[in-house]
């Protein structure tokens, strides 16, 4: 079972070029997510789909925009990268966003912006 | 944005200690509380989902409460085992999101 699969898994991107970070799941979930990960910060919702066809506006959306392309794929793009822009994402899958149910996360993207 | 405590932010236990942590959030609205259990190199795994005030979830040596009414969550792990050393996260959901804690990061000294 590949769970979630996440491409790349490292990337170095100057300032002002773009990107894409690609999501998978194959496990018929409805949600699918997309998390920064920064130094002494918890995980931050930066977008969410609740179900295909459906996105919606986390709590760092500043500088990125998402498709959801079908309900297995969920990419993250960063059009005009900065360097506030590093650090380590996370795509995640759950059923639905309701209470019930896990998260299942990918392994991480870790993005350096120079 | 919920404000979510995390605490002891870290701990080093010797094998065959038991342990707990603490996970706080303001306790208005309250709808859900995730814990995951975060290995160095790995992602994120789901430990217990909690809804209820008064839930207690159990998995082999891991077990958690709530307590919705003020606002705490404790991660217990009974005889620690190397195999236990990750960072722990909780993550409280007020009907919004789930907002994610810094975690506590667990190290068993064999």
């Amino acid at each position: 079972n590949a769970g979630v699969t996440q491409t790349p898994k490292f990337q170095v991107l100057k300032t002002g070029q773009s990107m894409t970070l690609q999501c998978a799941q194959d496990m018929n979930h409805n949600s699918m997510y997309w998390y920064r990960q920064d130094p002494g910060m918890g995980l931050r919702l930066i977008y969410y789909s609740a179900s295909e066809g459906t996105t919606d506006k986390g709590e760092v959306p500043n500088g990125y925009n998402v498709s959801r392309l079908n309900k297995r794929e969920f990419s993250l793009r960063l059009e005009s990268a900065a360097p506030s822009q590093t650090s380590v994402y996370f795509c995640a899958s759950s059923w639905a966003t309701g209470a019930g149910y896990g998260y299942t996360f990918g392994s991480g993207t870790r993005l350096t912006v120079v | 944005i919920l404000n979510v405590e995390q605490s002891p932010q870290s701990l080093h236990v010797q094998e065959g200690d038991s342990t707990n942590f603490t996970c706080s959030f303001p306790s208005s609205n309250f709808y859900a509380l995730h814990w995951y259990r975060w290995e160095t190199a790995k992602s994120p795994e789901a430990l217990f989902v909690m809804t209820l005030n008064g839930d207690e979830k159990k998995k082999g040596r891991i077990s958690a409460t709530l307590n919705t009414k003020e606002g705490y969550s404790y991660l217990y792990i009974k005889g620690s085992q190397p195999e236990d050393s990750a960072t722990y996260l909780c993550a409280p959901n007020t009907g919004n999101q789930f907002y994610f804690g810094t975690g506590t990061s667990l190290t068993v000294i064999p």
